[in-house]
């Protein structure tokens, strides 16, 4: 089973500010197949990326992923105040499908 | 516009059985692969089983030989029939659509709102 271990698990920032959150791998995750989901308080998870750096319809450009192997990345380049919220990384590459722990990005 | 609606959720005691479906529109279901994830109350989340458009299911281990997935295609409704309950199965549980690759199930692109399943004594 691939573990995923997200960092930090919680994220004070103000909005207008850069946010990166990191997922890392306990093995390789072939053909980048790692999903990122936002979930906000009493909301079910929404798909925000998948393929590591593909945004989902309707995820606007101020989110981008990128990353290989066992290290990827979700930058929000400038927080609006809908984005705080818990974001989860999830990979499809291993048979179980598993999910990071999740990030907490809260206000400051 | 697709849309996932859970029901049947509640408040169970250990080793009782519980069904929880999930209806489905805005696309058919037997057509699709389709899984369960729940989530603790407070914790991430778990994925828990999938059915394939074939039929072919898969589980957790976690749940494996207790939860059993299932669909209704005349009803376009997914089911989650969950035996010998325990309290480590209590969660939110959420029916979602899955993308696949050739014949792998990827990303959960669709998310219901999700039931509440807490078992207790």
């Amino acid at each position: 089973e691939i573990v995923l271990t997200q960092s930090p698990g919680t994220l004070s920032l103000s909005p207008g500010e850069r946010a990166t959150l990191s997922c890392r791998a306990s093995q390789s995750v072939r053909s980048s197949y790692l999903a990122w989901y936002q979930q906000k308080p009493g909301q079910a998870p929404r798909l925000l990326m998948y393929g590591a750096s593909t945004r989902a319809t309707g995820i606007p450009d101020r989110f981008s992923g990128s990353g290989s192997g066992t290290d990827f990345s979700l930058t929000i380049s400038r927080l609006e105040p809908e984005d705080f919220a818990v974001y989860y990384c999830q990979q499809y590459a291993g048979s179980p499908r598993t999910f990071g722990q999740g990030t907490k990005v809260e206000m400051k | 516009e697709v849309q996932l609606v859970e029901s049947g959720g509640g408040l169970m005691q250990p080793g009782g059985s519980l069904r929880l479906s999930c209806d489905a529109s805005g696309f058919t279901v037997s057509s699709n692969y389709m899984s369960w994830v729940r989530q603790a109350p407070g914790k991430g989340l778990e994925w828990v089983s999938v059915i394939y458009d074939t039929g072919t299911t898969y589980y957790a281990d976690s749940v494996k030989g207790r939860f059993t997935i299932s669909r209704d295609n005349s009803k376009n409704t997914l089911y989650l029939q969950m035996n010998s309950l325990r309290g480590e199965d209590t969660a939110v549980y959420y029916c979602a659509r899955d993308a696949h690759d050739w014949n792998y199930p990827t990303y959960c692109r669709d998310w219901g709102q999700g039931t509440l399943v807490t078992v207790s004594s």
